[in-house]
């Protein structure tokens, strides 16, 4: 398997800008992670799905971000409008075990806003 | 590389050498533990895992040691190789609970060759 496969790798835009995250699931695997990662907080839950179904947001920040899973394969996290203090890398991850399990992360998205 | 790592402890040891990195957690509910390393530019990578009703599990080159009663993790490298410098993170949760993984701050291991 190819691994969750998260694109883009990097973006670079512009405060104000619509930023659109994508990330492709392990096959198979039921439950799909948000995390973002920054110096000054580490790696933080955002949001995670089973079956396609959000189950626990409270980590999104605020009404700017938003999830979707509109499939099994397929997941986004979307910021609208963005701002400076949103530049982090952004990983996605699954699991097969719902909670309890191993996540499988990957490679995250680096966002920088200006 | 990736962002976490300025303010990060950092353990520095020599090749060859047996490291250990420290974990603390707080919430006494959680039951499954998982260690993990993440290299520069690179997302998480799974380590080794260990459920509440062990103290200890082994792996190839690496344990993990856990203590209840005082929260406490611990994650043991043998034989310490450059390849294996990059930041460890302890993560936790319950195992039959309904909260995903919660990550520590991570330690920065830097293998001098």
């Amino acid at each position: 398997d190819a691994g969750v496969i998260q694109s883009p790798r990097h973006e670079v835009t512009e405060m104000g800008q619509e930023v659109t995250l994508r990330c492709k699931p392990i096959s198979g695997h039921n439950s799909l992670f948000w995390y973002r990662q920054t110096m000054m907080r580490g790696l933080e839950l955002l949001i995670y799905f089973n079956n396609n179904v959000p189950i626990d947001d409270s980590g999104m920040p605020e009404d700017r971000f938003s999830a979707k899973m509109p499939n099994a394969s397929f997941s986004t996290l979307k910021i609208q409008p963005s701002e400076p203090r949103d530049s982090a890398v952004y990983f996605c991850a699954s699991s097969l075990n719902s909670l309890g399990g191993e996540l499988f992360f990957g490679e995250g998205s680096r966002l920088t806003v200006l | 590389g990736e962002s976490v790592g300025l303010h990060l402890p950092t353990l520095s040891v020599q090749e060859g050498d047996n490291s250990i990195i420290n974990c603390a957690y707080s919430n006494s509910a959680s039951d499954y533990f998982i260690w993990y390393k993440q290299e520069s530019g690179k997302g998480p990578q799974f380590i080794i895992d260990i459920r509440s009703n062990m103290d200890k599990r082994q792996g190839q080159r690496v344990t993990v040691l856990l203590n209840k009663t005082v929260k406490h993790l611990s994650l043991q490298i043998a034989a310490t190789q450059p390849g294996d410098s990059a930041v460890y993170f302890c993560a936790e949760n319950s195992y039959t609970g309904r909260r995903a993984l919660t990550f520590g701050s991570g330690t920065r291991l830097q293998v001098q060759p």
